[in-house]
């Protein structure tokens, strides 16, 4: 009965490979975000996106790229990995923008 | 630009005693105060919301709330050693697609 679910936990992988990482939410929420906490445990907005549109684009790299199929889903596909990549990037989810966010469990990613 | 301040700590308390955990924003247009919990290696978890000024209370928390002087704080009492965690304050403005903006939070310590 997890609320907002990330895959996979742990990602270690060599520079310069594309990876995805997956979020599913079962609260019916409308708005679904990626965050990024880095090494200094600073929680940072990626993306958002409501009802399947993207309404936030933080200043990303074009090598990240969101993509939500449904409400329920928002994956995040990065392309090139660099080193400073490496960090937890949390999934959240919220009945609509500017309401309360539940967070996922987080996917560590290591770049080599 | 949005800012929200929170001394990084560590706050240390002894079991039982009171912990005060407080929080600063920039931006006098913000409506949404929430306070999450992280534990080491955990996502962030929602304890309070608040909204409007003045104190909410919910079991041994106490959020507080002064618009005037763009101050939130968290009050815990009777702290058990198992509310040593992160405590991470956030913040939402209103209307439109806006971001939730997070403190870097606060490390609090209970000794038993």
């Amino acid at each position: 009965d997890t609320a907002v679910s990330q895959t996979p936990k742990y990602l270690v992988t060599q520079m310069g490979n594309d990876k995805s990482i997956k979020c599913e939410q079962n609260l019916g929420h409308d708005t679904m975000y990626w965050y990024k906490q880095d090494s200094k445990k600073f929680l940072k907005i990626m993306f958002s996106y409501n009802n399947k549109e993207l309404i936030i684009n933080e200043t990303v790299p074009n090598r990240f790229s969101p993509k939500s199929p449904d409400k329920a889903h928002l994956n995040l596909h990065i392309n090139s990995l660099e080193l400073g990549d490496s960090a937890v990037y949390f999934c959240a989810s919220s009945r609509g923008p500017n309401n309360e966010q539940f967070f996922g469990p987080g996917t560590r990613l290591t770049v080599l | 630009q949005k800012e929200v301040e929170q001394n990084s700590g560590p706050l240390s308390v002894p079991e039982g005693a009171i912990a005060s955990l407080n929080c600063t924003y920039s931006d006098r247009g913000s409506q949404s105060f929430f306070w999450y919990r992280q534990y080491s290696g955990k996502s962030p978890e929602l304890i309070m919301s608040i909204y409007s000024n003045g104190d909410k209370e919910d079991g041994r928390f106490t959020a507080q709330l002064n618009k005037a002087s763009q101050y939130v704080s968290l009050l815990i009492r009777d702290s058990q050693p198992s509310d040593s965690a992160t405590y991470l304050c956030a913040v939402n403005i209103e209307g439109g697609y806006s971001t939730l903006t997070f403190g870097k939070g606060t490390m609090l310590l209970v000794s038993p």
